[in-house]
């Protein structure tokens, strides 16, 4: 069965701080992994990872993946209280006859606080 | 550029009523997809559809649930005689041609179902 596994499942954190956020997962016709970050709405876009060891970057926020190892880590630097949200970790699989769907993880939960 | 679109944002009926949600996609997104969030979780998989195509259902669509994207634009998942289990968050999203690998799904604000 395909599992994704997301860690630590809640973190609070000060301003300013850097954060790492990890998904590691075990999913079968793997295409890509993908972050999303999701406040009170919908999961919004960050990152789509397809191949190992290069590192994606918007901002204050990285991320890299490591088909080997099958993890993906997210690291935000310089924490702000904006950046509080629930991050998502997805693996983008082929399920056949055309199809591809996203199997998420639970979350982790960032708080920043002032 | 207008993001997906649902409609409603909120719906509250009794048990054992019918409820039917509407999914605009991104103007030429061909891919549509559906998933449902509960609360500390993750969404989860529903279905596909390519085109006016369902490619794929999942398990947890039982069949209470239908979807439907007759012309190929927007798309509606209908709940028949609801459930308190089916008390979730149903997210909608959508994405461009090409093959899957390169392009990233956007989501839409979702719908929140309430079952009294």
């Amino acid at each position: 069965e395909d599992k994704v596994v997301q860690s630590p499942l809640s973190l609070v954190v000060h301003e300013g701080d850097t954060v790492t956020l990890n998904c590691s997962y075990e999913v079968t016709n793997f295409r890509s992994l993908l972050w999303y970050k999701q406040e009170k709405k919908a999961p919004t876009f960050l990152f789509m990872l397809t191949s190992s060891g290069i590192e994606k970057k918007s901002g204050r926020l990285s991320s890299i993946l490591d088909k080997k190892e099958l993890f993906s880590i997210l690291n935000i630097t310089a924490t702000q209280t904006g950046d509080s949200a629930i991050y998502l970790c997805a693996v983008n699989k082929y399920s056949g006859a055309g199809s591809y769907q996203l199997t998420f993880g639970k979350g982790t939960k960032l708080s920043v606080i002032p | 550029d207008t993001g997906v679109s649902q409609d409603p944002r909120h719906k509250i009926t009794k048990r054992g009523q019918n409820v039917t949600f509407r999914c605009d996609p991104i103007s030429e997104h061909n891919r549509l997809y559906w998933y449902r969030q509960t609360l500390g979780q993750g969404p989860e998989f529903l279905t596909y559809f390519q085109n006016e195509a369902q490619l794929e259902k999942s398990r947890l669509l039982s069949d209470r649930f239908s979807a439907e994207r007759p012309k190929g634009s927007f798309s509606t998942l209908e709940i028949q005689r609801t459930e308190q289990g089916d008390s979730a968050m149903y997210l909608c999203a959508s994405s461009p041609p090409g093959t899957g690998v390169n392009q990233p799904q956007h989501f839409g604000d979702g719908t929140r179902l309430s079952i009294l």
